[in-house]
């Protein structure tokens, strides 16, 4: 099964609102990453965040990650049409050296 | 340069035939890997290739057969698909195979098995 869950599996909002996304996972990790995938395309790397930060800024972009509740959030601030696309979070840790699980994927639409 | 460049865009396949996915990079990039991605679902890990050696096959059948001939080059051969094998194919490259290591993705291969 998938390490990772996210929700919502999709959302929608109006450009200019804010955006935010739940992973949760089920095992112990070294560090999350965040991923965006517009449609039919390779994903694009967002941020890092090691197990022992509770918090990553990167932009418009702010990770968090609780890992006593193992779970992290992903919000976009002031959302753009351009940031329509699907948003997957990834672990990477355990033994799994190299081995990056990825969770479901939220779908962002940001109507202009 | 900072892309990880796959050929071919699309790929339409007979159950029968037999054909090869390329990927490369030139960021000096160590470790490689493949993965698969049907609609609306994430990706999922193949192969990983690590200093050139296979070091994760994710239970793939058979009918994939990875090779990586050198450190930028990295290939799929294909033989006697199942129509259930079409899928985005996506091959991504990071710095090593050590955990934490941002991966970068190529654009894909869109492959349909008829």
């Amino acid at each position: 099964s998938q390490q990772g869950e996210e929700d919502p599996q999709a959302l929608s909002i109006q450009e200019g609102e804010n955006a935010t996304m739940n992973c949760s996972y089920k095992t112990s990790i070294n560090n999350l990453q965040w991923y965006r995938q517009n449609s039919g395309r390779g994903l694009v790397h967002l941020i890092l965040i090691r197990s022992n930060e509770r918090e990553k800024h990167s932009g418009r972009l702010r990770v968090t990650l609780d890992t006593s509740k193992k779970s992290s959030s992903l919000l976009i601030t002031a959302s753009r049409a351009a940031d329509t696309a699907s948003y997957f979070c990834a672990t990477d840790g355990g033994t799994n050296a190299g081995k990056s699980t990825f969770g479901d994927g939220t779908t962002l639409t940001v109507k202009p | 340069d900072t892309e990880v460049t796959q050929t071919p865009k699309h790929l339409v396949m007979g159950m029968t035939n037999k054909k090869s996915l390329k990927c490369e990079q030139h960021m000096g990039h160590r470790a490689m890997y493949w993965y698969k991605q049907k609609a609306k679902k994430p990706p999922e890990l193949m192969f990983v290739y690590s200093y050139e050696k296979l070091s994760i096959n994710e239970s793939v059948p058979s009918r994939f057969s990875p090779e990586c001939p050198n450190s930028s080059l990295l290939n799929l051969h294909l033989h006697a698909l199942q129509p259930e094998d079409s899928a985005l194919y996506l091959c991504a490259s990071s710095h090593s195979p050590h955990r934490g290591n941002e991966q970068f993705f190529g654009p894909g291969t869109r492959l349909t098995v008829l």
